[in-house]
């Protein structure tokens, strides 16, 4: 089976800007989820979504937002981007929402400037 | 917010010898996983160990839990310089849909 694919993989933006990030997960996960990751927090959760529902949120403005498709296929946006939203975002799929492994893509890069 | 802790934050080790890192979490969990990432690079599952079981081998690991301790350790044996990286615990608790990460301890093996 192909892995947990994340397109881009690297993205510069400016502040203000929206982005758009995408997540294809492996093929028959259903839930996906993402996570930021920062040398200075760490891997914070960001959202889970399972068919095509966002189950749980972690603590992020609503500048941050997502949603998936009917194929499982999830995107994440980040509207009015700052400095602080520069970033590794992780996407991780799992057949179903808990008890199973999570598998994760290999990143996008997003620099804010 | 972050789940637990792992330690030591760093290790430093030799080819050939082992490495064992430890992991403590707060809260009541349904499953530990541990990951590895290379250098900013996506995270590779290591290996799943459920609230049940105490004891789990992959290989050249191996994974202990701890649920009265809270805390679970990751043995890699026979270490090899490929196996430098950051690994990281997560949790996975019961109502919830997302995992908790620690800090992670980064590996370093020295050829």
């Amino acid at each position: 089976k192909a892995g947990v694919t994340q397109t881009p993989r690297y993205l510069i933006k400016t502040r203000g800007q929206q982005v758009t990030l995408s997540c294809s997960p492996i093929s028959g996960h259903r839930s996906v989820s993402w996570y930021q990751q920062t040398p200075g927090q760490g891997l914070q959760f960001l959202f889970e979504y399972f068919s095509e529902t966002q189950r749980n949120k972690g603590n992020f403005p609503g500048r941050f937002s997502g949603r998936q498709f009917s194929n499982s296929r999830s995107e994440m946006n980040v509207s009015t981007l700052e400095l602080g939203d520069s970033a590794l975002y992780l996407c991780a799929s799992s057949q179903s929402r808990q008890g199973h492994e999570q598998f994760f893509g290999p990143g996008t890069r997003l620099t804010v400037l | 917010s972050q789940q637990g802790e792992e330690d030591p934050q760093a290790l430093s080790i030799q080819e050939g010898e082992n490495a064992t890192m430890n992991c403590s979490y707060k809260t009541s969990i349904n499953n530990l996983q541990w990951y590895r990432q290379n250098s900013g690079r996506g995270l590779v599952h290591l290996i799943l160990i459920r609230s049940n079981e105490r004891e789990k081998h992959s290989g050249r690991l191996r994974v202990t839990l701890d649920t009265s301790k809270k805390s679970s350790s990751l043995l890699i044996t026979a270490s090899r310089a490929a196996d430098t990286a950051s690994y990281f615990c997560a949790t996975d608790g019961f109502g919830r849909g997302d995992m908790r990460f620690g800090a992670g301890t980064r590996l370093t093996v020295k050829p």
